[in-house]
């Protein structure tokens, strides 16, 4: 099945641009997905990319999408202390799943004032 | 407007018992989904109903039961065979083809007394 690995933690200060990346392993998944975590709360979607695009930017948001290697990547300009909170990258399984997903284990970013 | 609710927010259960987990969507979404979530931890996938009258387990199925009943509803039942229940327990739901990803509730934290 489908893995989606993430690294656990980043650390930006205020006004800088934080990169958070993922990889994943199912070549087959067509949609990419990032969501939003805030402490206590459910997921938010941010922004999603299918699979035919390089890149997709929705205001203060980039996602950046490298298919051959299975890499993706969310780019969030002039990061605020309100961006604090755990990111989480999907991808919907192949094959027939439907629009089952599977999600990393989450990035929890930290803005520092 | 549209959403998915989960209650109640907060549950407390005494070892033994059996608690359900609410969960109710207006949306007309096909597909529902249970996660459970520890801290620190990723999302896992408990179960998954992608029409009514029909659920499949997913990764962490062992003491849990869900029925799916009405497309609204996708009730979670934590039983006493679930050996540590004390989690975040996230619902969501979704069309269920395409790629407009999951639409989360704000999630119940289960707490064993």
């Amino acid at each position: 099945g489908e893995d989606v690995e993430q690294s656990l933690f980043l650390s930006v200060r205020e006004g800088d641009s934080s990169v958070i990346n993922c990889t994943y392993t199912d070549s087959s998944s067509t949609y990419l997905y990032w969501y939003k975590q805030e402490p206590g709360a459910g997921l938010q979607l941010l922004t999603y990319i299918f699979s035919n695009m390089d890149m997709k930017q929705d205001q203060r948001l980039t996602v950046l999408l490298n298919k051959k290697d299975k890499h993706l990547s969310l780019r969030i300009a002039d990061t605020q202390t309100g961006d604090s909170a755990i990111y989480f990258c999907a991808g919907n399984r192949g094959n027939n799943a439907g629009n089952m997903l599977t999600f990393g284990g989450g990035t929890r970013l930290m803005v520092k004032p | 407007d549209g959403g998915i609710t989960q209650s109640p927010k907060y549950l407390f259960r005494k070892e033994g018992q059996n608690v359900t987990l609410s969960c109710e969507q207006n949306l007309n979404h096909d597909a529902m989904y249970w996660y459970r979530q520890d801290p620190g931890q990723g999302l896992r996938l408990i179960y998954y109903s992608q029409i009514v009258n029909d659920f499949q387990k997913g990764d962490i199925a062992e003491g849990y039961s869900v029925s799916r009943e009405k497309k609204e509803s996708f009730p979670l039942t934590v039983t006493s065979a679930q050996k540590n229940p004390t989690a975040f327990y996230l619902c969501a739901s979704s069309i269920g083809t395409g790629g407009y990803g999951y639409t989360f509730g704000s999630g119940t934290r289960l707490t064993v007394v």
